[in-house]
């Protein structure tokens, strides 16, 4: 059974800092991985999808990396801003079509 | 596009009552929409997969007959959750699967908050 982690579960930086949120997943054979934004009590906001073929998908500041053979991906987060205050959740798919596999998230604040 | 809508936002019922929660494709057709369920500081976790048509395939451990889903056209789904009890409480969150896409295939809804006292 697919297992999803996410380290660490909470994170607090100041403003302007590059940090790095970490996901691994235990069943290499996966379709795609996704990283979502989630607002306290909203739903989610898609951020990065990476193919199982690829190693890396960068939008704007961020850039997520896949180590497929390793079970690994990273979401980094370049000049962090108090606007990305938000929890991040790594979710994996084993097929085309299937629903998603969710880790538990990483809770980030950055301060002003 | 591919916006997704859930109705309602949130929600309060008595304990033993039903509640119905409507996903809605706005402006795409899904032939396969996916239900899901967040407790406060956890994960989302997949409760059953919903085709058009057919009946719904359901996660291990998720009653289907307490968490009823219907997919009676290619824009709407409803989960009704029957005979609600407190430990229902939860954020239910659907998405919904444009038919016919490729690479980003799941679009989520904004989620409803369910509180049963």
């Amino acid at each position: 059974k697919q297992e999803v982690t996410q380290i660490p579960a909470a994170l607090s930086v100041p403003e302007g800092e590059n940090l790095v949120l970490n996901c691994s997943f235990t069943d290499s054979a996966i379709y795609n991985l996704q990283w979502f934004r989630q607002d306290p009590g909203k739903g989610l906001t898609s951020l990065l999808l990476i193919q199982s073929s690829q190693r890396e998908q960068t939008s704007g500041r961020l850039n997520a990396s896949l180590d497929k053979s390793s079970g690994r991906s990273t979401l980094y987060i370049a000049a962090s801003q108090p606007g990305d205050s938000a929890t991040y959740l790594c979710a994996v798919r084993h097929q085309a079509g299937t629903a998603l596999i969710f880790g538990k998230g990483t809770t980030l604040s950055v301060s002003s | 596009g591919a916006v997704v809508s859930q109705h309602p936002s949130w929600v309060i019922c008595k304990s033993g009552t039903s509640v119905k929660i409507e996903c809605r494709s706005l402006d795409f057709q899904a032939t396969t929409m996916f239900w899901y369920r967040q407790f406060p500081k956890q994960s989302l976790m997949l409760m059953a997969t919903s085709n058009e048509g057919s009946k719904a395939t359901y996660e291990q451990g998720v009653e289907k007959d307490k968490f009823l889903i219907n997919h009676a056209s290619l824009t709407l789904s409803t989960l009704t959750v029957t005979s609600a009890h407190p430990e229902d409480s939860s954020f239910y969150i659907c998405s919904a699967r444009p038919s016919g896409r490729g690479v980003y295939e799941q679009y989520f809804g904004p989620g409803t908050r369910l509180t049963v006292t």
